[in-house]
């Protein structure tokens, strides 16, 4: 089945500095990426998506980036601020198959310094 | 959040009492689902319906259960078999099964007494 890893569980940036939290995953097969924000005792609010038909997608101030060679998901944020720290975690679904649930990665805790 | 509610926020019970969360839903979304949260660890998830009046086991199913009478709404109750029920519940939905991303509600944190 799939598992998905995580590289650092925690992150500390200065404000302003750009921000990069990635993520691993085990199964070739996965094609749908997400990635989620989480702000403590809140629910998860979702940032950003990718199918796996691209490498890349932007959003306001993130991009995902997916390199399927070696089943890498990262997402960068862009002059950090201290709204963005939280818990950032990545989901991995493989909606072509017979599996169409999230499996979910423990996240990265972001603390942006002022 | 918008368009998931989730109540209460925070809840207490005995030992040896069953609960039940609500998760209700104005999103017209098919799909609902039920996960656990402990601290520094994934989501694992609890039970699913792709549609009313149906739902599926997760991987930690074992002293929960679900209704689906309802489109807009998915409780869940969290039985006394459950052994160490204490954490943070999420409910989530999306569109439809097979596509798109899930969307979170605000969470029940539960403490066992």
């Amino acid at each position: 089945g799939e598992s998905v890893g995580l590289h650092l569980p925690t992150l500390s940036v200065q404000e302003g500095d750009n921000s990069i939290i990635n993520c691993a995953y085990s199964n070739s097969a996965s094609d749908y990426f997400i990635w989620y924000k989480q702000e403590s005792g809140k629910g998860p609010q979702f940032i950003i998506d990718i199918r796996s038909n691209m490498d890349k997608r932007q959003g306001q101030r993130v991009t995902v980036l997916l390199n399927k060679t070696v089943k890498h998901l990262s997402l960068q944020i862009a002059a950090t601020q201290p709204g963005d720290s939280a818990v950032y975690f990545c989901a991995v679904a493989n909606y072509g198959g017979s599996q169409g649930n999230l499996i979910f990665g423990k996240g990265t805790k972001l603390s942006v310094k002022p | 959040d918008g368009g998931i509610t989730q109540s209460p926020k925070y809840l207490f019970r005995k030992e040896g009492q069953n609960v039940t969360l609500s998760c209700e839903q104005n999103l017209n979304h098919d799909a609902m689902y039920w996960y656990r949260q402990d601290p520094g660890q994934g989501l694992r998830l609890i039970y699913y319906s792709q549609i009313v009046n149906d739902f599926q086991k997760g991987d930690i199913a074992e002293g929960y259960s679900v209704s689906r009478e309802k489109k807009e709404s998915f409780p869940l109750t969290v039985t006394s078999a459950q052994k160490n029920p204490t954490a943070f519940y999420l409910c989530a939905t999306r569109l439809a099964f097979s596509t798109d991303t899930q969307y979170f509600g605000p969470g029940t944190r539960l403490t066992v007494l």
